[in-house]
């Protein structure tokens, strides 16, 4: 069964970094796209980065050089680096990952998600 | 960039059909996926590819997409649908995948 768990959020000051992690189970991080989503208070999703098998990376346009995904294959985790973080970056922060049969165009697994409050 | 419209609002009577369009420009030519979620819950995949459902969902639940819009169809609808729906387009142009504003529906 996949799985994925999220951890690491809290509260940061603007300016301040973080690390996500997100464990996962079931299947090998390295064989699969890897994804954050994440959705400000009372708002809508939003797509913020992607980790290919191959180790390219793509970014949000508004995480652009501030955000930095990277995996652990040997602890089967991936992680979302978050530097330079603003207010607007408060958000519940989920780990996806792609579907069964290996299209990067959707989710199918999504993990429950883990808050970022950036606030001084 | 872009951009995917949902009305922000749909409301259906139980046993009826609900229709949740997501418009975007030529969005006929991309595959389109739509999510369900409910209150304090991470989403979940009902539809890929503008109508393929995951294993575990409804048949009530359809999905179309042509010209400019795609539709999400709920069928029957039941007290446990009510939830908020969103649409996405992966834009292999920018390598950038795309939601919608989401739809909440209430029943």
């Amino acid at each position: 069964e996949v799985q994925l768990v999220e951890s690491g959020g809290g509260l940061v000051q603007p300016g301040g970094s973080l690390r996500l992690s997100c464990v996962a189970s079931g299947f090998s991080v390295s064989s699969n796209y890897l994804s954050w989503v994440r959705q400000a208070p009372g708002k809508g999703l939003e797509w913020v980065s992607i980790l290919y098998s191959g180790g390219w990376t793509y970014y949000a346009d508004s995480v652009q050089g501030r955000f930095t995904v990277s995996r652990d294959n040997a602890k089967n985790t991936f992680h979302l680096q978050m530097n330079n973080l603003r207010d607007d970056d408060t958000a519940v922060y989920y780990c996806a990952r792609d579907s069964d049969s290996g299209s990067r165009e959707y989710f199918q697994y999504w993990g429950q998600g883990t808050l970022v409050t950036v606030s001084s | 960039s872009y951009v995917l419209a949902q009305p922000p609002s749909v409301s259906v009577a139980p046993g009826q059909t609900a229709r949740i369009p997501c418009e975007g420009t030529n969005i006929g030519g991309k595959s389109v996926h739509w999510y369900q979620q409910r209150p304090g819950q991470a989403p979940v995949l009902v539809v890929y590819n503008d109508g393929d459902r995951p294993s575990g969902i409804p048949e009530r639940f359809s999905g179309s997409n042509y010209g400019n819009t795609a539709t999400l169809t709920i069928n029957r609808v039941e007290a446990g649908d009510e939830a908020d729906y969103y649409c996405q387009v992966w834009d292999g142009s920018s390598d950038q995948w795309v939601f919608g504003g989401g739809t909440k529906v209430t029943v």
